[in-house]
């Protein structure tokens, strides 16, 4: 049972690349969102999904983009890399959107540098 | 908007000391609250979740309370040991399929 995965676990991109965040999950979660984590700050939703083909916006939405095509996989697309977006990315799943008696799951996250 | 409050100066505390993390929180009255631990270069671990109606929960060495009228949240943890040492994160259920999380507060168990 590997739980949450995700990959890469390291990234450097210069200014206005974009690249995709993957993330994967085999536990059948309903819910799965990304968070940014960042120094000195709690983690941060930027988006989650509660359920294949459905998505909505966190509290840092800007300049990312998912989709959720399958109940296995949530990726993060960043469309054009900025410095403020040098962060710790995890993604989280939970079985239940509601998340009633559940806690995260969360993956071992990516580290993105953008140059 | 809503605040969680977790202290950011690190607890030292020694072995066998019960360490206790406070979790404080504005504007909000959220269903359940749960506590993480988190490792250096590592997501975070779920450990317990509290509902607004419980006002003690425990797993083992770990003791949560939830305190709606306070808006505050302790979590001890008895007979610490230095594998304790980690961040503990504070989250809340706000609705709407979201959950915030605190900064976390860094603890130091010493042999």
């Amino acid at each position: 049972n590997a739980g949450v995965t995700q990959t890469p676990k390291f990234q450097v991109l210069k200014t206005g690349q974009s690249m995709t965040l993957q993330c994967a999950q085999d536990m059948n979660h309903e819910y799965m969102s990304w968070y940014r984590q960042d120094p000195g700050m709690g983690l941060r939703l930027i988006h989650y999904s509660v359920g294949a083909g459905i998505t909505d916006q966190g509290e840092v939405p800007n300049g990312y983009n998912v989709s959720r095509s399958t109940t296995e996989d949530f990726p993060l697309r960043l469309l054009s890399a900025a410095p403020s977006q040098t962060s710790v990315y995890f993604c989280a799943s939970s079985p239940r959107a509601t998340q009633s008696g559940y806690g995260y799951t969360f993956g071992s996250g990516t580290r993105l540098t953008v140059v | 908007s809503q605040k969680i409050e977790q202290n950011s100066e690190a607890l030292n505390i020694q072995e066998g000391k019960t360490a206790t993390l406070t979790c404080n929180y504005t504007n909000y009255s959220p269903a359940y609250l749960q506590w993480y631990r988190q490792d250096p270069g590592r997501g975070p671990v779920f450990l317990l979740l509290i509902r607004e109606n419980e006002k003690e929960k425990r797993k083992e060495r770990l003791k949560v309370t939830f305190d709606t009228t306070l808006k505050q949240s302790l979590f001890h943890i008895t007979a610490s040991q230095p594998a304790d040492s980690a961040t503990y994160l504070c989250a809340l259920y706000t609705g709407g399929f979201k959950t915030i999380f605190g900064a976390g507060t860094r603890l130091f168990v010493k042999a």
